[in-house]
């Protein structure tokens, strides 16, 4: 059975760095990428980027590049998003999504981790 | 970046209606979407991937078509357990987009 849990909640003051986690359980780590997308309160989904859980190469949208950092760690099947600089407008929730048949479709989700960012 | 269009944006249907919700992208992604289905509260759930597929255990009544830039998601008889805010996404090539979002709710 597929799970994705990640790290609790965060609050952080503007300026900060925050590091989510999702552990992954149940299938072959390494064998299908990971997505982050994070949804702002009330707003839609945005994705951020995605990591190859095989050789930790990792592909970010424009919009986070150099203030992202997704990296994973095989031996505990964990996932990291990393994002620094935060501002208010970061405040939101942040999922990982399993790739899924496709590379690309995501078939399982973490439950979310709430980031505020808030002084 | 490709940009994923989606429409309408709210969506008032009746339990049994048969409802589409559409879904463009600004270049040719060939068949790489994918819909969820999102409730309040609850993690997004792939209903369809390659754009026509549907995901293990997601009902019959959820169907998808399209390829190239025009894509459709329907629902042949709206069930209660239907209402919730629906999304595209490509994956065609990085970076990834989802649709804004197709908010639908009981009329």
């Amino acid at each position: 059975q597929v799970h994705l849990v990640q790290s609790g909640g965060e609050v952080k003051k503007p300026g900060a760095s925050v590091k989510v986690s999702c552990r992954a359980s149940g299938y072959n780590f390494m064998s299908n990428g990971v997505s982050w997308v994070r949804q702002a309160p009330g707003q839609g989904l945005e994705w951020m980027g995605w990591i190859n859980t095989y050789n930790g190469n990792t592909k970010y949208a424009q919009k986070f590049q150099g203030r992202v950092t997704m990296t994973k760690d095989t031996p505990t099947s964990t996932v990291y998003m990393e994002l620094r600089s935060l501002k208010f407008d970061d405040t939101a929730m942040y999922f990982c999504a399993r790739d899924g048949k496709n590379w690309g479709d995501l078939d399982y989700w973490g439950q979310g981790t709430l980031v505020t960012v808030s002084s | 970046d490709i940009q994923m269009t989606q429409s309408p944006s709210t969506l008032s249907a009746s339990v049994g209606d048969r409802v589409t919700i559409t879904c463009r992208a600004s270049q040719s992604i060939s068949s790489s979407l994918a819909w969820y289905q999102q409730k309040p509260g609850q993690v997004p759930k792939l209903l369809i991937y390659m754009a026509s597929n549907l995901e293990s255990g997601v009902p019959s009544r959820f169907s998808g078509s399209g390829s190239g830039t025009e894509f459709t998601l329907t629902i042949s008889s709206l069930q209660p357990d239907d209402f919730a805010t629906y999304y595209c996404q490509h994956y065609h090539s990085y970076p990834y987009t989802f649709g804004q979002g197709t908010q639908l709710e009981i009329k």
